[in-house]
């Protein structure tokens, strides 16, 4: 099956740091960009970068850049979104996607896992 | 930055079409792509390229665009259809999700 299976839900106090993970099956992971969303009950779906697992290049928005960090481990075909330190405004559900290219070569997400809640109160 | 716009709500009786809009600037010159997302559950992909239905998703969605409005129909709406909704696009190296749609079929 076709799929990306992401880490378990979180709570942690503001200023800690976490690494959420998403592995996936089925699928010739190392070749496909995989990216991360957002989501919040106050900003909908937010896209905040993609990252290529062969060689974990890495695409931050802007809105992101600087606040998190991507990673990835071709060979257990996962990748990670990490924070160095936690904000209340960081609880949220984060989905990792998968992209594809239509005909005329315009991406769109395929495929999203079941999300990770992070939730940051002290 | 691009936005899009879409409806909070739209409600519709089971059997009846739902449409749901989603409005940017010079949208037609974009492909959209529109997600499901069923209460508790992540998105799912309905959706793409504005028109083009992914393997294993019903017949009765389908997609269209025109000017600045792109819209989702569903025909012959059922139950497990009530869900929010979401288009989205790329624009400028980003990619940007409307606002989202709540389809209540009562």
């Amino acid at each position: 099956e076709v799929q990306l299976e992401q880490s378990g839900a979180e709570v942690k106090e503001p200023g800690e740091s976490l690494k959420i993970s998403c592995k996936g099956s089925g699928f010739s992971f190392s070749t496909h960009w995989i990216g991360w969303v957002r989501q919040t009950p106050g900003k909908g779906l937010e896209y905040m970068g993609i990252i290529y697992p062969r060689d974990s290049t890495s695409r931050y928005s802007p809105s992101f850049q600087g606040q998190v960090t991507f990673s990835a481990d071709k060979s257990i075909s996962s990748v990670y979104l990490q924070w160095q330190s936690l904000k209340a405004s960081d609880t949220a559900t984060y989905y990792c996607v998968r992209r594809l290219f239509d005909s005329n070569n315009f991406p769109y997400f395929d495929l999203w896992g079941q999300g990770t809640l992070v939730t940051v109160s002290s | 930055s691009y936005e899009l716009s879409q409806p909070p709500s739209v409600s519709v009786s089971p059997g009846q079409t739902a449409s749901i809009t989603c409005s940017g600037d010079k949208l037609e010159n974009k492909h959209v792509s529109w997600y499901q997302q069923r209460p508790g559950q992540s998105p799912v992909l309905v959706m793409y390229q504005t028109i083009k239905r992914p393997s294993g998703i019903p017949e009765r969605f389908s997609g269209s665009n025109s000017v600045n409005t792109a819209t989702l129909t569903i025909s012959g709406t059922q139950s497990i259809d009530e869900a929010d909704y979401y288009c989205q696009v790329w624009d400028t190296n980003t990619y940007v999700f409307g606002p989202g749609t709540t389809v209540t079929v009562l």
